[in-house]
């Protein structure tokens, strides 16, 4: 089925550990992003990709990096986690070049001990 | 701070009975305006967005949204509830002149009594 695909669904790291949460979409749109989800608070935006080879920062961008080298695919790299990046994560994509999300994956359910 | 505010954390309806459910922004130019709708577990799911035009908006499932510029507000509303709406709603936007970079309100989560 079409639509948004994220690994893994639940992880467990230890602080300091580096991962990449993978996202991959398959309706070749060129709009990409990556949003935390925290309790009581709406989604925040971590970085986005318009398109392959472009990405930006979003509102909470640090300690997370990012690369767009093929339509489908945008993951999300954490380069050394800390507690605080326990969240659940979603990656969206749309069609078009304005961020205006219209599918997101299921998310990823991280907790850093 | 440009942003979107969901003033109910929990509402509370009956199966059968309308619903609206509140969002006011703080955008200084004409917003885009997005709800979504989010089950436990799962991701989040556009029911419908305002850009321009008609300020009343349809959407899928049953939902509609008005665009009221004088009360800085876009409630989501339908006329009759189903169990299966239970679920967690929220209200997005973000400035069209701006930086595209959208805000997310906090959500209102709808509890449906049978």
């Amino acid at each position: 089925n079409a639509g948004v695909t994220q690994t893994p669904k639940f992880q467990v790291l230890k602080t300091g550990q580096s991962m990449t949460l993978q996202c991959a979409q398959d309706m070749n749109h060129e709009y990409m992003s990556w949003y935390r989800q925290d309790p009581g608070m709406g989604l925040r935006l971590i970085h986005y990709s318009v398109g392959a080879g472009i990405t930006d920062q979003g509102e909470v961008p640090n300690g997370y990096n990012v690369s767009r080298s093929t339509t489908e695919d945008f993951p999300l790299r954490l380069l050394s986690a800390a507690p605080s990046q326990t969240s659940v994560y979603f990656c969206a994509s749309s069609r078009g070049q304005t961020n205006q999300p219209q599918h997101f994956g299921d998310g990823t359910r991280l907790s850093i001990l | 701070a440009q942003s979107v505010t969901q003033p109910d954390i929990h509402i509370t309806v009956s199966e059968g009975a309308s619903l609206e459910l509140r969002c006011n922004y703080s955008y200084g130019a004409t917003p885009y305006l997005f709800w979504y709708v989010q089950s436990p577990g799962q991701g989040l799911q556009l029911l419908l967005k305002y850009f321009s035009g008609d300020t009343l908006v349809q959407g899928i499932k049953g939902f509609e949204a008005e665009f009221k510029r004088s009360q800085s507000s876009f409630n989501l509303r339908k006329p009759s509830v189903h169990w299966s709406d239970a679920a967690e709603y929220f209200c997005a936007g973000y400035n069209s002149g701006g930086s595209y970079i959208p805000t997310f309100g906090r959500g209102t989560s709808l509890i449906v009594h049978p």
